[in-house]
């Protein structure tokens, strides 16, 4: 079985640039989640998706970034534009489901590096 | 609002001993799970153990446990016999309608 994949896996912007991250979930996995991992902190959840609905991004700063979930499969998230304390790591996670026992076991993918200069 | 402490930075430990790693949560909700997830240096984020707020037995995992004290709201996380495989950082997590991540530990481990 395929993991989560998330694209690119580095970045490196000026600041006040646009940047994108890409995410593709474990096939049939219906949440999906973003993270953002600033270095030496815990991930903080960004934006939480069931299906192509957002069920939660009360932690978005929305007047920067953005994310989508066409078709409820994958997802772009994105930061227009960037400022210096964007510099982290951004995670994709999928589950089966949203709340149901084991099914709803978060799958982490391998995350996107942005720096920001 | 829902926080989790883990109050150790650091830890190491020696290869074959045993470690636990602490974490509190603050919550006011009665429905939760609590989680730990590892993080080896490759940053890819896999879910060692879980624990359901309403059962009272402790969760296991074969060298992974959890000592879980809904009173103390504490839940912390228990290896035994260390391998190197197990170097890497630690984090507690809570979810109820929010997840919410601790700051890690980095385990090392002693050959």
């Amino acid at each position: 079985e395929a993991g989560v994949a998330q694209s690119p896996r580095y970045k490196i912007i000026e600041k006040r640039q646009s940047v994108a991250f890409w995410c593709n979930p474990i096939s049939g996995h219906a949440t999906l989640y973003w993270y953002q991992q600033i270095l030496g902190q815990g991930p903080k959840l960004l934006i939480q998706f069931q299906n192509n609905g957002v069920v939660d991004d009360s932690q978005l700063p929305k007047d920067r970034f953005s994310a989508e979930r066409l078709k409820g499969v994958d997802s772009t998230l994105k930061i227009q534009p960037a400022k210096l304390e964007d510099s982290a790591v951004y995670l994709c996670a999928s589950s089966l489901v949203r709340w149901g026992g084991d099914t709803d076991t978060q799958y982490f993918g391998p995350g996107t590096r942005l720096t920001v200069l | 609002a829902q926080t989790v402490t883990q109050s150790q930075p650091e830890m190491s430990v020696q290869e074959a001993e045993t470690v636990t790693l602490s974490c509190t949560y603050d919550t006011s909700e009665s429905d939760y799970y609590l989680f730990w997830y590892k993080q080896p240096p490759s940053r890819q984020m896999i879910l060692v153990i879980r624990q359901e707020a309403y059962k009272q037995q402790n969760a296991t995992e074969n060298r992974f446990s959890v000592n879980f004290q809904k009173a103390a709201k504490s839940f912390s996380l228990k290896i035994s016999d260390s391998q190197l495989g197990d170097a890497a950082m630690y984090f507690c997590a809570y979810r109820s309608h929010q997840f919410y991540f601790g700051t890690g530990t980095s385990l090392t481990v002693i050959p």
